[in-house]
């Protein structure tokens, strides 16, 4: 796999249900990112992993939004107690980062999983 | 005022038309600018990376970033159908990694 994968595609949940993605990165990308996109917007920062560390999260990311990137590898996106509001999709991304010879280098996105909290 | 402004369009173009697209930006810290191309319900595809000012061709698109004027753009020749889609623009600071993207402008390229 060439790509970045997420998962699941699509996720239907209850109102007040926890419910939890998972991101599998572009295999040699030490970096990767969660954003958020609603409709008719373009994404939103959440936060980032450079390997296992999670570096810097947006003041988007409520006390109910958890992320982590066990091994520095894939990650995962848990939201407790879902609310109308969190419906969005979510996307991840990966890059290289410092210390593979350049700075900033591209992010490359998966598919995204669409949340839909009714 | 958000930092980095887009017409959401819809623009719509006939087939094998040149098609503009542009962003404004507040922040001239911005130093990495990037285009994605997204079509309905997928993740965006990156089409374009450049740093700094100048211009960059890939095949029928070329980008602009006039820093200067803190602009960019996204020229798209010979545009097809297949190319009608969402344009989001996304810049970044030197430094870090998160990127600031526009609301995406809406293109149909009509047969």
């Amino acid at each position: 796999d060439t790509g970045v994968s997420q998962n699941p595609r699509h996720k239907i949940t209850k109102r007040g249900q926890n419910v939890t993605f998972r991101c599998d990165p572009i295999s040699e990308h030490n970096r990767l990112y969660w954003y958020r996109q609603t409709l008719g917007q373009g994404p939103e920062f959440l936060t980032y992993f450079q390997n296992e560390a999670q570096l810097e999260k947006s003041r988007l990311l409520s006390d109910r939004f958890s992320a982590e990137r066990p091994k520095g590898s894939f990650s995962t996106l848990e939201i407790q107690r879902t609310e109308q509001g969190d419906s969005a999709m979510y996307l991840c991304a990966s890059s290289l980062g410092r210390g593979q010879g350049r700075v900033n280098t591209e992010a490359f996105f998966g598919q995204g999983t669409r949340l839909t909290v009714v | 005022q958000k930092e980095v402004e887009q017409d959401p369009g819809p623009l719509s173009v006939p087939e094998g038309a040149i098609v503009s697209l542009n962003c404004t930006y507040s922040n001239s810290a911005f130093q990495y600018f990037m285009w994605y191309r997204q079509y309905s319900r997928k993740g965006p595809e990156l089409l374009m990376y450049t740093y700094s000012s100048g211009n960059k061709e890939d095949g029928r698109f070329t980008a602009q970033v006039d820093k200067s004027s803190k602009y960019i753009s996204l020229f798209i020749r010979d545009s097809q159908p297949s190319d009608s889609a969402t344009y989001l623009c996304a810049m970044s600071f030197s430094g870090t990694y998160k990127y600031i993207f526009g609301t995406g402008t809406r293109l149909k390229v009509l047969a």
